[in-house]
C-alpha cells in the first residue's frame, strides 16, 4: 500500500522547458492537492481537485495547469518552467486528512 | 482574502521546556488540521479538530480548537529532542481548498 507516490523525486530544468510532475494514489480518495514549498517558508496551494473531473485554482496557479485524469492520477504541469518555479512540489489526498507523497524536488537554471 | 496566520514564525526553546504554536483566521473555520514536517521530509498529519471549544491530547501534545472557530494551538509540554520540525496548521473556509499556515520552525537546544 504505498499511499501517494510522486515522480520523479529530482529534476533538473532549464529554462524555458516544459514538464509534467506526476501524482498517483491508491486510496481512493476524491480531493487530490499540489502544493509547492519553497526553501524556509511554508507550503502554498497551487490546485486542487474536488473529485475526478474537476480542478480548482488555489493560490498560486500561475504558470501551472493541472489534469485530473482520473480517480487516482493528479498531474501538475510546467509548460514554460522560470527560475521562480524552483521549489519542493508536494501532492496530497485529503480524506478526511491529508496524506503526502514524498516531494518532487525541482531546479530550474 | 482568506487566509490563516501562524505565529510564531521561529521557536528556539531549551529542552524541557514548553512550546506553543497559534493559528489565527479572520473568518470562521471549517475545522482545521494539525502536521508537523521534519526537515527533508513531507507534512505528517497529527491530528483534526472540527468542534467549537474542543480540546485533544497526544501524549505531550495539546491541541485546541477555538470557541468561535477561528482560531487554534498546539501546545507541547516538556519538549524532547524529537520534537524538532515545523509545524503547520491546515484549514478550509467551508469548500475544498485547503491551504496552510505558513508554520512555526521548532528548534530544541540540548
Amino acid at each position: 500500500n504505498a499511499g501517494v507516490t510522486q515522480t520523479p523525486k529530482f529534476q533538473v530544468l532549464k529554462t524555458g522547458q516544459s514538464m509534467t510532475l506526476q501524482c498517483a494514489q491508491d486510496m481512493n480518495h476524491n480531493s487530490m492537492y499540489w502544493y509547492r514549498q519553497d526553501p524556509g517558508m511554508g507550503l502554498r496551494l497551487i490546485y486542487y481537485s474536488a473529485s475526478e473531473g474537476t480542478t480548482d485554482k488555489g493560490e498560486v496557479p500561475n504558470g501551472y495547469n493541472v489534469s485530473r485524469l482520473n480517480k487516482r492520477e493528479f498531474s501538475l504541469r510546467l509548460e514554460s518552467a522560470a527560475p521562480s518555479q524552483t521549489s519542493v512540489y508536494f501532492c496530497a489526498t485529503d480524506s478526511p486528512f491529508g496524506h503526502f507523497g514524498d516531494g518532487t524536488r525541482l531546479s530550474i537554471l | 482574502g482568506q487566509q490563516v496566520m501562524q505565529i510564531p514564525q521561529y521557536q528556539h526553546v531549551q529542552e524541557g521546556e514548553d512550546f506553543t504554536t497559534y493559528c489565527n483566521s479572520s473568518t470562521t473555520l471549517s475545522n482545521i488540521q494539525w502536521y508537523k514536517q521534519r526537515p527533508g521530509g513531507h507534512p505528517v498529519f497529527l491530528i483534526q479538530l472540527v468542534k467549537s471549544g474542543e480540546v485533544k491530547k497526544q501524549k505531550r501534545l495539546t491541541f485546541q480548537f477555538g470557541e468561535a472557530k477561528k482560531n487554534s494551538s498546539l501546545h507541547i509540554t516538556a519538549t524532547q529532542t524529537t520534537d524538532v520540525g515545523t509545524y503547520f496548521c491546515r484549514s478550509n473556509f467551508g469548500n475544498e481548498k485547503l491551504t496552510f499556515g505558513t508554520g512555526t520552525r521548532l528548534t530544541i537546544i540540548p
